[in-house]
């Protein structure tokens, strides 16, 4: 079975700073995606960035990346210029990219707080 | 827009009433998954169904059952609430067919027994 593993259950940063949230995950698959998603106080799940596992080449979007290390099985998110709205958890998630129901698997979360 | 409502966002319950929790989505999707949310333990898959009538249990599914007799329409039970299930439950959804289709989560609901 798929696992993912974040170490980290609390993190800060200074705003405007650049912070990054680790992430590992095990699976013996070779098509999988894996995600980043925030969960602001309200609850409400955000998909902040997502990766395949056949590209190489990192995602990217807007002030977050990712450095998706597929043979370390490590898929870590950075967040550069960091504002009091990126304050939330950030779970990371694994899916098969298989047919079926491809439950999300996903970490134990990390906090991230926002020092002004 | 998308939606994925949870009907009831907080509730209070009795150890051992009988608990049910409700998704419904609008958007035609096969694939729907209910979660339990706890600190330190992130989301766990608790049941998931992939259509009509069918079921099958996550990592969690001790205490809970299932209902999908719509498809748009999947509800989880607690036969005789324990304090032990209170959490947030949030219900999410996926199109059926390839892995890179996006997952649709609800608000989430509050449950506290007591």
């Amino acid at each position: 079975a798929q696992t993912v593993t974040q170490s980290q259950p609390e993190m800060s940063v200074q705003e405007a700073e650049t912070v990054t949230l680790s992430c590992t995950y095990d699976t013996s698959e070779s098509d999988y995606y894996l995600f980043w998603y925030k969960q602001p106080p309200s609850r409400q799940m955000i998909l902040v960035i997502r990766q395949e596992a056949y590209k190489q080449q990192n995602a990217t979007e807007n002030r977050f990346s990712v450095n998706f290390q597929k043979a370390a099985k490590s898929f870590s998110l950075k967040i550069s210029d960091s504002q009091l709205g990126d304050a939330a958890m950030y779970f990371c998630a694994y899916r098969s990219g298989g047919q079926g129901a491809q439950k999300l698997v996903f970490g134990q979360g990390t906090r991230l707080t926002i020092n002004p | 827009d998308v939606k994925v409502t949870q009907s009831s966002r907080y509730l209070v319950k009795r150890t051992g009433e009988k608990v049910f929790l409700e998704c419904v989505q609008d958007m035609d999707h096969e694939n729907m998954f209910w979660y339990r949310q706890d600190p330190g333990l992130g989301l766990r898959l608790i049941y998931f169904s992939y259509d009509v009538k069918m079921k099958e249990k996550g990592d969690i599914p001790e205490g809970y059952s299932v209902s999908r007799e719509k498809k748009e329409r999947f509800s989880l039970i607690l036969e005789s609430a324990s304090t032990n299930q209170t959490s947030m439950y949030l219900c999410a959804t996926i199109r059926g067919g390839g892995g890179g289709n996006t997952i649709y989560f609800g608000e989430g609901s509050w449950l506290t027994v007591v």
